[in-house]
């Protein structure tokens, strides 16, 4: 099984619909990011968690929110989804002082 | 501000032959450098990374990448292609002091293998 593990997959919306992408995680820790991947722009950080009261926003944070529910759990909202967000998403996690992330396997979301 | 730049968004070499994909970062102090590899339909896989010390840095897959901050540079390098290195690379530098776990991002760049 994933360490880090992103549900769902892959996931086709209409525009105006709210919708939530999950992130679990297995590693035990304590820091947790939501990234954003469109082609020509690599990875792009939308929110990061360094523990479950501690939320913080990224790069490219608007139109989004998160929800850290618990050490494992950090989810992505896009509260009235638009075509411009259309992309890959990517979970990572890491350790407090560690720069190295770990990445989920991503969902794709499209907009329509 | 910190930044990466991938200066080749595609790249296209035969089977067998050595592959060199660039990367350049803008850092003041002594940055703490990463390569990810990203297959079809797969997540980032780390291939390696540099911290400080030897600026030659080994990876898995046979992957190595140099330092050298003359040239603020941090290029992945690999003698011999094989099909299934097939896939899009990452470049990365850790933002900040380094111990944060944010992540600045290159564009990335494809790389495609000939038989």
């Amino acid at each position: 099984d994933a360490d880090v593990t992103q549900t769902p997959r892959n996931r086709i919306t209409k525009t105006g619909k709210r919708i939530m992408l999950e992130c679990s995680q297995t590693k035990g820790h304590d820091r947790m990011y939501w990234y954003r991947q469109d082609p020509g722009l690599g990875l792009r950080l939308i929110y990061y968690s360094f523990d479950v009261k501690d939320i913080n926003k990224g790069e490219i944070s608007d139109g989004y929110s998160v929800s850290r529910q618990a050490q494992a759990k950090f989810s992505l909202s896009l509260e009235s989804a638009i075509p411009n967000q259309t992309a890959l998403y990517f979970c990572a996690t890491s350790v407090p002082g560690g720069s190295e992330a770990f990445f989920g396997q991503g969902t794709r979301l499209t907009v329509v | 501000a910190q930044s990466v730049t991938q200066p080749d968004i595609h790249i296209t070499v035969s089977e067998g032959a050595s592959l060199e994909l660039r990367c350049n970062y803008s850092y003041g102090a002594t940055p703490y450098l990463f390569w990810y590899v990203q297959s079809p339909g797969q997540g980032l896989q780390l291939l390696l990374k540099y911290f400080s010390g030897d600026t030659l840095v080994q990876g898995i897959k046979g992957f190595e990448a140099e330092f050298k901050r003359s040239q603020s540079s941090f290029n992945l390098r690999k003698p011999s292609v094989h099909w299934s290195d097939a896939a899009e690379y990452f470049c990365a530098v850790a933002d900040g002091s380094g111990n944060t776990g944010k992540l600045i991002f290159g564009q990335g760049t494809t790389l495609q293998v000939k038989p």
